[in-house]
């Protein structure tokens, strides 16, 4: 069973806030990444780390940001939330071949 | 590149229906293959690997056999519950790690 957390699981928060979407994992895993999910359902990466201090940008281009200081930890931030940052976020790690998924985070921002 | 393709939902069945949704792949080398399952409101759970061609995962009575000559790893269940409804993901993972997921599809089931 893996362990990987996300705080909050829900967030409603006005235009123009800076936020930070939490991600944490007690495996050791290097290998860490954020999806955005659209109402379709699929999933879009916007984000990877293959370890402390290295960040890479995925498929969809996205205007968050994000840090990799320690192993467990790897949180998103959005500097200025607009409307069309509503979305469902969801991290992952992965040991060996396999993806092991947070809970999510609902973002709505109005 | 590499790339999953799976059939698109929803799919609405009655409860103890067979079930088949199908996926494809595309993929250099040997990936290993998995179904997730997303219940509402949750995370991707990981439902079933296999990692070699001729494997067969298994879990909660759904099943997928890895068939590499027709590049196929379809996901069954002989008979399903109300509780099954959720959103179900075909996704593969090459040498170096990379996943790749396909668009989901959603299973309703009815009593």
């Amino acid at each position: 069973e893996a362990d990987i957390y996300q705080t909050p699981r829900y967030l409603v928060i006005g235009t123009g806030k800076k936020i930070t979407l939490e991600c944490s994992q007690t495996m050791g895993h290097d290998k860490m990444y954020w999806y955005q999910q659209d109402p379709g359902m699929e999933l879009h990466l916007i984000h990877y780390s293959y370890g402390v201090n290295s960040t890479e940008k995925g498929d969809l281009s996205s205007e968050s940001t994000v840090s990799r200081i320690r192993t467990e930890h790897f949180p998103l931030t959005l500097e200025s939330a607009r409307p069309s940052h509503t979305s469902q976020y969801l991290c992952a790690s992965m040991g060996l071949d396999t993806q092991y998924f947070g809970p999510g985070t609902r973002l709505t921002v109005l | 590149g590499n790339s999953v393709t799976q059939m698109e939902g929803p799919v609405t069945l009655s409860e103890e229906a067979f079930l088949t949704i199908n996926c494809t792949y595309t993929a250099t080398g040997y990936p290993s293959l998995f179904w997730y399952v997303q219940y509402p409101g949750e995370g991707l759970q990981l439902l079933l690997k296999a990692t070699k061609a001729d494997d067969k995962g298994s879990n909660k009575g759904f099943e997928a056999t890895y068939r590499k000559e027709t590049t196929s790893f379809h996901l069954e269940k002989g008979s399903v519950q109300v509780s099954d409804s959720a959103v179900y993901f075909c996704a593969l993972s090459d040498r170096w790690g990379d996943m790749r997921f396909g668009a989901g599809t959603r299973l309703t089931v009815k009593p």
